[in-house]
């Protein structure tokens, strides 16, 4: 069975203050590990697709990293829109089904 | 705006009542899902679509039902509400094979 684990679960950090979130998975044949984006009260907005190992992508001030058993998302100099839950998951095998984490709640202080 | 669309966005059940959420992409997209999202549980697959005309359990299936209605449609039926049904509900679409899904605002069902 697919497992993907996200730390920590709740995150709070200064205007400023830069910050990595981790997801670690355990699948067997990933096709694809996917970094969303969800604000309260509206469904998760996707942000990045990773496919193999040492890959990476950024979009403003976050940066998504792969390796073989984790990814990171790294928040720079974060601001407070970045505020919201971040939601890792994982595609495997030969479906297109994902597998989600439980989500990395960020709360960015002014 | 292309997207997903899901209705309704808010509704409150009796034990027992039945109901119907319902979903619909205008993406061409072939794959739908639904997902539930409790909190400190994360998101739940509860049944998937593939294809037009196909439907699969996800992880969490009993005490629903779904419909493929066409390409564009994909239901979701409480037959008896319960509960422990009370949840975010989470309709998506994806092209197979191709990145990530696209997801709908969410329906909000409390069962009292």
């Amino acid at each position: 069975e697919d497992q993907v684990t996200q730390s920590p679960e709740a995150l709070r950090l200064q205007e400023g203050e830069s910050s990595s979130l981790n997801c670690s998975y355990t699948v067997s044949g990933l096709r694809g590990l996917f970094w969303y984006r969800q604000d309260p009260g509206k469904g998760p907005e996707f942000l990045f697709t990773l496919y193999s190992a040492g890959e990476e992508k950024e979009k403003e001030r976050l940066k998504a990293t792969l390796t073989k058993k984790e990814s990171f998302l790294h928040i720079t100099a974060p601001k407070p829109e970045d505020s919201a839950t971040y939601l890792c998951a994982v595609q495997a095998g030969g479906n297109n089904r994902l597998a989600f984490g439980k989500g990395n709640q960020v709360v960015v202080i002014p | 705006n292309a997207g997903v669309t899901q209705t309704p966005k808010f509704q409150v059940l009796k034990t027992g009542q039945s109901m119907t959420l319902q979903c619909a992409q205008d993406m061409n997209h072939n794959s739908m899902y639904w997902y539930r999202q409790d909190p400190g549980m994360g998101l739940r697959l509860i049944y998937y679509s593939a294809s037009e005309g196909t439907t699969d359990k996800g992880e969490v299936p009993n005490g629903y039902n779904v419909s493929r209605l066409n390409k564009r449609e994909f239901s979701l039926r409480l037959e008896s509400a319960a509960p422990s049904q009370t949840s975010v509900y989470f309709c998506a679409s994806s092209v197979q094979g191709a990145d990530g899904y696209t997801f709908g605002s969410g329906t909000r069902l409390t069962v009292v």
